[in-house]
């Protein structure tokens, strides 16, 4: 069976810093791997997504980039945190185009 | 435009009452058609989805969805509701030609009343 692991689960970090947060799949080879981001009280913003190695789509400009160094790795990353970086961020994935889509357990960003 | 609309941003029942939950789309032609529900602080997990067939779908946890064409509704119900049913429910969309994408609506959050 297919897993999607996220880490870690919670940070907290000061406006200005790096960030660095990891998706791993297990059991599937070449999926798709999305990152979303959810604001309190907010619902799912689309980030990224990706369709294989190297291949990264942007949704929506911001502050955050995302790479895939591995087929079933995905990072989300930042040079300089902002306040409005805060939230939930959440890793999903599926195998083709159409398929359904299955979430991580998410990582709740908290920037001070 | 393609958009899932959930009209109910907040739902309060009472345990063992019926739920419906609403779910709205615009899309050009019949999407495949999902319900997730998140509980606090953690992901989403997959209630129930419509690709093509039955139009009523039978999820986990006791949920059925109907999908209605007529009206682009993909209403989520449940005929009796327990506490720990309370969560947020979100409706997604995704194009059955083939997309990379899905499109989720905004969420209802459902508060259960002992």
């Amino acid at each position: 069976s297919q897993t999607i692991h996220q880490w870690p689960a919670t940070l907290v970090q000061p406006v200005g810093s790096p960030l660095s947060l990891e998706c791993t799949v297990e059991g599937t080879s070449n999926p798709n791997l999305y990152w979303y981001r959810q604001a309190a009280g907010r619902g799912l913003q689309l980030l990224f997504y990706s369709i294989g190695i190297g291949q990264i789509s942007s949704e929506v400009p911001q502050n955050l980039s995302a790479s895939r160094p591995q087929d079933r790795q995905f990072i989300l990353s930042s040079k300089k945190l902002l306040l409005s970086d805060s939230g939930f961020y959440l890793c999903a994935w599926k195998r083709g185009s159409t398929d359904t889509q299955y979430f991580g357990p998410g990582t709740r960003l908290t920037v001070l | 435009a393609q958009s899932v609309t959930q009209p109910d941003i907040h739902i309060t029942v009472s345990e063992g009452a019926s739920l419906e939950l609403r779910c709205n789309y615009s899309y050009g032609a019949t999407p495949y058609l999902f319900w997730y529900v998140q509980s606090p602080g953690q992901g989403l997990q997959l209630l129930l989805k419509y690709f093509s067939g039955d139009t009523l779908v039978q999820g986990i946890k006791g949920f059925e969805a109907e999908f209605k064409r007529s009206q682009s509704s993909f209403n989520l119900r449940k005929p009796s509701v327990h506490w720990s049913d309370a969560a947020e429910y979100f409706c997604a969309v995704g194009a059955p030609s083939g997309t990379y994408k899905y499109i989720f609506g905004t969420g209802t959050r459902l508060k259960v009343l002992a």
